[in-house]
């Protein structure tokens, strides 16, 4: 069974820019949330996605938004990029919400220059 | 506000030894504690996980020990090998139907030949 994917994997974007990251959960899965992960601050969440749904939202900017498809498939964009912005960009999926063990991707290494 | 601390940031065990990793928690809506591993370039891998009905759960040699009255979980790592060498994050979830986590900061790990 193929695992989470995410693209790209790696991004370089310089300020003002938008981005759009992509995340294919696993088969069956249902559920996709959102991290970002930085030296200083961790693993944060930023939203999580059900049914097309977004059913929970991080302390985020409202740069940041997301979206679900019919076929679970996730995008995150982030607009006006900062130089904060610079993270890796992780997806996990799970069955439900708060069902099942959460599956993570390799994530997107994004730098904003 | 930190919800879960864990400690330390980093350790070093020599091959063969057991590798000990604590996590506190504050928040008793918290129902369910999963342990990540994460190698260098690659998104966290769930290792093991617990609710807070059992004490302890083991899998080879990953060992989680609960204590729900003190609120703190830990992982212990026996026969720490050097593929051990990762960071490992501590991390909960609520009883809120959301499959939002909340993660430690994280332990490097170095397990030395």
């Amino acid at each position: 069974k193929a695992g989470v994917t995410q693209t790209p994997r790696y991004l370089i974007k310089t300020r003002g820019q938008q981005v759009t990251l992509s995340c294919s959960p696993i088969s069956g899965h249902r559920s996709v949330s959102w991290y970002q992960q930085t030296p200083g601050q961790g693993l944060q969440f930023l939203f999580e996605y059900f049914s097309e749904t977004q059913r929970n939202k991080g302390n985020f900017p409202g740069r940041f938004s997301g979206r679900q498809f019919s076929n679970s498939r996730s995008e995150m964009n982030v607009s006006t990029l900062e130089l904060g912005d610079s993270a890796l960009y992780l997806c996990a999926s799970s069955l439900g919400p708060a069902e099942g063990e959460q599956f993570f991707g390799p994530g997107t290494r994004l730098t904003v220059l | 506000q930190q919800q879960v601390k864990q400690s330390p940031q980093s350790l070093i065990v020599q091959k063969g030894g057991i590798s000990i990793i604590n996590c506190a928690y504050e928040n008793t809506a918290f129902d369910y504690f999963p342990w990540y591993q994460q190698f260098p370039g690659k998104g966290p891998a769930l290792l093991i996980a617990i609710r807070p009905d059992v004490s302890e759960k083991k899998e080879g040699r990953f060992t989680i020990s609960f204590n729900k009255s003190a609120k703190q979980f830990s992982l212990h790592i026996m026969d720490s090998q050097p593929g051990d060498s990762a960071t490992y994050f501590c991390a909960a979830r609520q009883d809120s139907g959301y499959s939002t986590l909340t993660f430690g900061k994280g332990t490097m790990l170095l397990v030395s030949p």
